[in-house]
């Protein structure tokens, strides 16, 4: 089975700052999907990037960037210039090659300070 | 696009009552649904897969008598908390990837329902 983890239950980063959160996993698979979802206190789940992990290049959307090391079995996520909208719960998930179903880490509470 | 609505938002019930939770895809056809719920200031755990027109596959130690699922078309899925107790006061979130058969499909979330029963 496979497992996800984050381990930084919360942090925090003062607006305008850039900011790494770090996930895990553990597969025996090869070919396989990664998520970074926002859960903001409206508690609306929200994608916020999404990596292929056949594809080397490491995803970006706007001020959101993942490095991702297969090797490492490493996926962390870059928050660019850091808004107050940042502020939610962070997940990370991973989808197998079989199928759709997502299994998630514990979460990073993320406070971005004025 | 990819806009999944629930309702109702939030439901007060007395105990021993059943409650029904509707999930909905909006603008695409969803095949395969998906049920979480989600205590406070914790993770989702995965509930239940549902396939349009077939049953519904349940999580481990998820009581698919408890929990009936039902997904009559590609853009509805529907959940009923059976007799339902206090310990099944939570959060319940749904989500619907938009084709089957593919893999690394995204899922798109519905807002949640939050569920209290007295």
């Amino acid at each position: 089975a496979q497992t996800v983890t984050q381990s930084q239950p919360e942090m925090s980063v003062q607006e305008a700052e850039t900011v790494t959160l770090s996930c895990t996993y553990d597969t025996s698979e090869s070919n396989y999907y990664l998520f970074w979802y926002k859960q903001p206190p409206s508690r609306q789940m929200i994608l916020v990037i999404r990596q292929e992990a056949y594809k080397q290049q490491n995803a970006t959307e706007n001020r959101f960037s993942v490095n991702f090391q297969k090797a490492a079995k490493s996926f962390s996520l870059k928050i660019s210039d850091s808004q107050l909208g940042d502020t939610a719960m962070y997940f990370c998930a991973f989808s197998d090659n079989a199928g759709n179903m997502l299994t998630f880490g514990g979460g990073t509470r993320l406070m971005v300070k004025p | 696009g990819a806009v999944v609505s629930q309702h109702p938002s939030w439901v007060i019930c007395k105990s021993g009552t059943s409650v029904k939770i509707e999930c909905r895809s909006l603008d695409f056809q969803a095949t395969t649904m998906f049920w979480y719920r989600q205590f406070p200031k914790q993770s989702l755990m995965l509930m239940a897969t549902s396939n349009e027109g077939s049953k519904a596959t349940y999580e481990q130690g998820v009581e698919k008598d408890k929990f009936l699922i039902n997904h009559a078309s590609l853009t509805l899925s529907t959940l009923t908390v059976t007799s339902a107790h206090p310990e099944d006061s939570s959060f319940y979130i749904c989500s619907a990837s938009r084709t089957s058969g593919g893999t690394g499909e995204t899922q798109y979330f519905g807002p949640g329902t939050r569920l209290l029963v007295l």
